[in-house]
């Protein structure tokens, strides 16, 4: 079946603009997850969804960041006002209650650059 | 604050060579995950590790977790070339309420293996 799906694959935006990326997790997967990947680093867990439970907000950087979620399907992430800094690869995963939470599908994500 | 410590960050070594990276944390858990990731690509799922003393194997990597040292180590055994990518580890510690939803990642350890 598809995997985790991503778009735009590319991004690049003026300092100032909104963006909006999104993900399309895999059909079934109750879990959802959005990070952040600077050059040369880890990832930075962003939010996570599950089922139709309030997010777990806990490490958006900021309050420029949001995120939303249909259901259990598409969920799309927002950077208001972008600043240089927030220049990355934002990476969607999905997961199943069955598999467990660790067991996380990642998409390809999203290279973001702000200008 | 969960950390999630790898080391060696960089690892340079021959085809056919032995090699062990290891993933230190700094708090309870027992739910430990090691990652691949191909220049460009988007991270694979590696191993799962849920238990003190779990030991997984798949071809040349082989992955144990002591839950007591809080350490994990992936162990390469007569390193291909194929191999070269960057490896991560990640911690969850959310089944225990010890903190956010998603996975805490170290930084990385970029191995490249030469003929």
């Amino acid at each position: 079946g598809a995997g985790v799906s991503q778009s735009p694959s590319n991004k690049v935006t003026e300092k100032g603009k909104d963006v909006e990326l999104r993900c399309d997790p895999i059909s079934g997967h109750t879990a959802l997850y959005w990070y952040r990947q600077r050059l040369g680093q880890g990832l930075e867990f962003l939010i996570y969804f599950q089922g139709n439970s309030a997010p777990d907000k806990s490490g958006l950087p900021s309050d420029r960041f949001s995120a939303e979620r249909t259901g259990e399907s598409v969920s799309t992430l927002t950077i208001q006002r972008t600043q240089q800094e927030d220049s990355a690869v934002y990476l969607c995963a999905s997961s199943s209650r069955l598999a467990g939470r660790g067991t996380q599908y990642f998409g390809p994500g999203t290279r973001l650059l702000v200008l | 604050e969960l950390k999630v410590e790898q080391n060696p960050l960089f690892l340079s070594m021959q085809e056919g060579k032995n090699y062990t990276i290891y993933c230190n944390y700094s708090t309870t858990s027992d739910r430990l995950y090691w990652y691949r990731q191909d220049p460009g690509k988007s991270l694979e799922s590696l191993f799962v590790l849920l238990s003190n003393g779990a030991v997984k194997q798949e071809g040349r990597l082989m992955a144990s977790l002591d839950t007591k040292a809080r350490l994990s180590t992936l162990h390469i055994t007569a390193a291909v070339h194929d191999l070269s990518a960057t490896y991560f580890c990640a911690v969850d510690v959310s089944y225990s309420g010890g903190g956010a939803d998603g996975l805490t990642f170290g930084k990385g350890t970029h191995l490249i293996i030469q003929p």
